[in-house]
């Protein structure tokens, strides 16, 4: 069983809608959560984390954490072309441990 | 955020030579690092955790003696492939916290394509 899964798309959805990405995990003492979203042929660059239940804002942005499901989810709202990547779920386990799903592409239309 | 620098970000070389990729924290100290690899349309798989001043740890299935690490001091970590293969070509990605604590992100650095022909 892997650590972190993710489907991996890809996503396609118009732009102006709401794309919704979602990973599970399987070590419930994983402490913290993240995403990050990787354009083809470059590294990764950091969108969000969150580390508590609940829901995580940030501009169109928004992380969902439910750790009784083990279940981690980001929003975008106003999907744009440019937001056309490979986003890519972690979780860090401890100090040493951080485990990446296989990462969702998504399509945004124009 | 943090800047982690990594260098040379492309590289190709020929089978049997060794290369050499520097990752750089330039804005924090970073007692550990972690090396990733990627090949195409693949996630990241972790290959080592690099500590300063002491040995690295390597994932199961990486062999220490062809991938060998360095992390000689607190903003530098170096990686270098020993024996080059062509199976080695991928891309190659350092990373660092800025923390130890248990909720702080990862920084990535650019990466390093090696082709191996």
């Amino acid at each position: 069983q892997k650590e972190v899964e993710q489907n991996s798309g890809p996503l396609s959805v118009p732009e102006g809608a709401i794309a919704s990405l979602n990973c599970t995990y399987s070590d419930r003492g994983s402490q913290s959560f993240f995403w990050y979203r990787q354009y083809s042929g470059k590294s990764p660059e950091l969108i969000m984390f969150i580390y508590s239940n609940g829901d995580k804002e940030d501009g169109r942005f928004t992380a969902q954490l439910n750790k009784a499901s083990q279940y981690v989810s980001l929003l975008i709202r106003d999907s744009q072309p440019s937001d056309s990547a490979t986003y890519l779920c972690a979780v860090r386990l401890n100090f040493n441990k951080f485990y990446f799903g296989s990462g969702t592409k998504l399509n945004v239309k124009p | 955020g943090a800047v982690v620098s990594q260098h040379p970000s492309r590289v190709i070389c020929k089978s049997g030579t060794s290369v050499k990729i520097e990752c750089r924290s330039l804005d924090f100290q970073a007692t550990t690092m972690f090396w990733y690899r990627q090949f195409p349309k693949q996630s990241l798989m972790l290959m080592a955790t690099s500590n300063e001043g002491s040995k690295a740890t390597y994932e199961q299935g990486v062999e220490k003696d062809k991938f060998l690490i360095n992390h000689a001091s607190l903003t530098l970590s170096t990686l270098t492939v020993t024996s080059a293969h062509p199976e080695d070509s991928s891309f190659y990605i350092c990373s660092a916290s800025w923390t130890s604590a248990n909720t702080g992100e990862l920084f990535f650095g650019e990466g390093s394509r090696l082709t191996v022909l």
